[in-house]
């Protein structure tokens, strides 16, 4: 049983698009986040969702729209994309916002490839 | 604001040797402190965490972790290296409140037959 889920794995597309990267855990957590992973493999959070609420906004371009419809899902929308957009996206999951010691739970990323 | 240096971006061992890693943290206050693994194509995947208990923390595959606060370091261990320990490795650090992980940038581990 895959604990949390995205997809697609792999997706390449144009500049100037509109896409959307979904993301699924059934862990039962309450705190859902989207991270960028760049060349040099550097991870920065982007977002993060309690219960449908956004409680981490980094600095990130509007471009970039979160929505999370339950707190199972945490979906990645990107409007106009650029070419610096490339990069690996994971998202992740953990228990309770509260508790900083939970362990937060990966998925397998989803490459980004912006032409 | 917090911070996590990795020292050497690129470490490499002979199968059997240690293996050691190296992590420093700048935080104005008492962090928690995160070992991520990441194999090739592959998501993060937790080693140990230490969380203000035991200062030297065991972790999975034969990994562990000694927390140094006049150091402010956190240095992963491991007696003897095995080719599947070929990875990424990632320390990670959190402030005690919030759940905000900031990442290192990251050390790339080499395993020599």
């Amino acid at each position: 049983d895959t604990a949390v889920s995205q997809t697609p794995k792999y997706l390449v597309t144009q500049m100037g698009n509109d896409k959307s990267i979904k993301c699924e855990q059934n862990l039962g957590h309450d705190t859902m986040y989207w991270y960028k992973q760049d060349s040099k493999k550097f991870l920065k959070i982007m977002f993060s969702y309690n219960n449908k609420e956004l409680i981490i906004n980094e600095t990130v371009p509007n471009r970039f729209s979160p929505k999370s419809p339950d707190k199972a899902h945490l979906n990645l929308h990107i409007n106009s994309l650029e070419l610096g957009d490339s990069a690996v996206y994971f998202c992740a999951s953990s228990p309770m916002t509260s508790s900083s010691t939970d362990t937060q739970y990966f998925g397998p990323g989803t490459r980004l490839t912006v032409l | 604001a917090q911070s996590v240096t990795q020292l050497g971006s690129h470490v490499s061992v002979s199968e059997g040797a240690l293996v050691l890693l190296r992590c420093n943290y700048s935080s104005s206050v008492p962090p928690y402190l995160f070992w991520y693994v990441q194999y090739p194509n592959q998501g993060l995947q937790l080693l140990l965490k230490y969380t203000s208990a035991a200062t030297l923390v065991k972790g999975i595959n034969g990994f562990e972790a000694e927390f140094k606060k006049s150091e402010t370091s956190f240095h992963l261990t491991k007696p003897s290296a095995h080719m599947s320990d070929a990875a990424e490795y990632f320390c990670a650090v959190k402030k005690a409140a919030g759940n905000k992980l900031t990442f290192g940038g990251g050390t790339r581990v080499l395993v020599k037959p």
